[in-house]
């Protein structure tokens, strides 16, 4: 069974920073794209970040580009999101999700049951 | 950036209904399309993708159609466990854009 599990949310005032985590199981982590997508009160969800298999193809949202940075560790199975320059436009459920492929397809097929950012002094 | 848009944003509707959600894109996306649905409190599901490929698992009372710019997602004889919110979006360039969304409720 596909797992997706985050971790690393919280409270936190502006200008701070954050870590998330997304631990995989159940699959071949290694042959997939994993996307971070966020789920912003009153908004829906946006996308946020996302890397290819093997970290040579990275994109980001034009909201988060220069502060926020994507990983992965095929080793451990793992995505991270560190998050720098915390604003309260980034309050949000963010969602680690599965792609389709290798590489950046967006097709997200599996996702997790998120972790919740709160931004605020 | 192409932005989705759907409408509408919610609707009330009854077991048993047919119910037809609109989503437009600002530029063509082919059929490069996907439909979501989130319940409150759950992950969003994908329920269909390249515009009419419903995904394994998913009940056969949905389907979508369309292409370019404008597509549709269908519920026929809706079941309570539809209730939920609707997302469709375009997986044709990055940034993967979604739409606001459409809240269907119980009338």
């Amino acid at each position: 069974e596909v797992q997706l599990v985050e971790s690393g949310g919280g409270l936190v005032q502006p200008g701070r920073s954050l870590r998330l985590s997304c631990a995989a199981s159940g699959f071949t982590f290694d042959n997939y794209a994993i996307h971070w997508v966020r789920l912003v009160p009153g908004k829906g969800l946006e996308w946020v970040s996302g890397i290819s298999w093997n970290s040579g193809s990275i994109g980001y949202a034009d909201s988060v580009r220069g502060r926020f940075t994507i990983s992965r560790d095929n080793a451990k199975n793992s995505v991270y999101l560190q998050m720098n320059s915390l604003r309260a436009e980034d309050t949000a459920l963010y969602y680690c999700t599965k792609d389709i492929g290798l590489m950046m397809k967006f097709y997200f097929d599996y996702w997790g049951q998120g972790t919740l950012v709160t931004v605020s002094s | 950036d192409i932005q989705m848009t759907q409408s509408p944003s919610s609707l009330s509707a009854s077991v048993g209904d047919r119910v037809t959600i609109a989503c437009r894109a600002s530029q063509s996306i082919s059929r490069h399309l996907n439909w979501y649905q989130q319940k409150p409190g759950r992950a969003p599901k994908l329920l269909i993708f390249t515009a009419s490929t419903l995904q394994t698992g998913v009940s056969s009372r949905f389907s979508g159609s369309g292409s370019g710019t404008d597509f549709t997602l269908t519920i026929t004889s809706l079941r309570p466990e539809d209730f939920a919110t609707y997302y469709c979006q375009q997986s044709y360039t990055i940034p993967p854009a979604f739409g606001q969304g459409t809240k269907v409720e119980i009338k």
